[in-house]
């Protein structure tokens, strides 16, 4: 079946880097966009970023632009998010998701993995 | 950016009742580009609906959307003890943005 894992959450002090990665099985995954998606504790959700089928397009929310990069391996079947210069209100659980078509870029999600937590503090 | 505001943040039902949830957008969404989302705790968000009115795959007829331009609405036909989550509107016509959320809980 369709199936997104987060892994590499953890605890970080702030201005420190993390890497977190998403695995996909059960679709094709270089048809499809991703995203990351976060939910601080007791919040909201909120994208982040977003990459194309191809990995041609990629576009960030504000609060993240110039400190996280997102990428992926088609050939894995792994999407993968770089943060850098991490700050105590990028707490969150980290959602990686499928976009429901290969284009338009900005859709909505029909996938998402359970998530993996990055907490930021000294 | 396109804000969506949900309002009530929480709304409080019977089992059985009839929820009328609502999302209102800054402007209009372009192609009723939005969605809904259902999300339980320690879970993750699950599709509801997109396209303002159309049932994610394996999602029963007692949920349905419905609205155009700034005005959509999710609705829960009779409310199941399952059915007490929080619920986020997205739009995908601009960019992405989600609402602030509503809960709906036992009353």
């Amino acid at each position: 079946q369709v199936q997104l894992v987060e892994s590499g959450g953890g605890v970080v002090e702030p201005g420190r880097s993390l890497r977190l990665s998403c695995a996909a099985s059960g679709f094709t995954f270089s048809n499809y966009g991703m995203y990351w998606v976060r939910q601080a504790p007791g919040k909201g959700l909120e994208w982040v970023t977003l990459i194309s089928h191809d990995g041609s397009n990629k576009q960030y929310a504000d609060s993240v632009r110039g400190r996280f990069t997102i990428s992926r391996d088609n050939s894995k079947n792994t999407l993968s998010l770089q943060m850098d210069s991490l700050r105590g209100d990028d707490t969150a659980v980290y959602y990686c998701a499928k976009s429901a078509v290969t284009w338009p870029y900005n859709y909505y999600m029909d996938v998402w993995g359970l998530g993996t937590t990055v907490i930021v503090s000294s | 950016e396109i804000v969506l505001t949900q309002s009530p943040g929480t709304l409080s039902f019977s089992p059985g009742e009839r929820a009328t949830l609502s999302c209102r957008a800054s402007q209009s969404v372009s192609s009723s580009y939005l969605a809904w989302y259902q999300q339980k705790p320690g879970q993750a968000p699950r599709l509801l609906i997109y396209g303002a009115s159309s049932r994610a795959t394996g999602i029963p007829d007692k949920f349905s959307g419905s609205g155009s331009g700034t005005d959509f609405t999710l609705t829960i036909s009779r409310l199941e003890p399952e059915d007490f989550a929080v619920y986020y509107c997205q739009q995908y016509g601009t960019s992405l943005t989600f609402g602030g959320g509503t809960k709906v809980e036992i009353k």
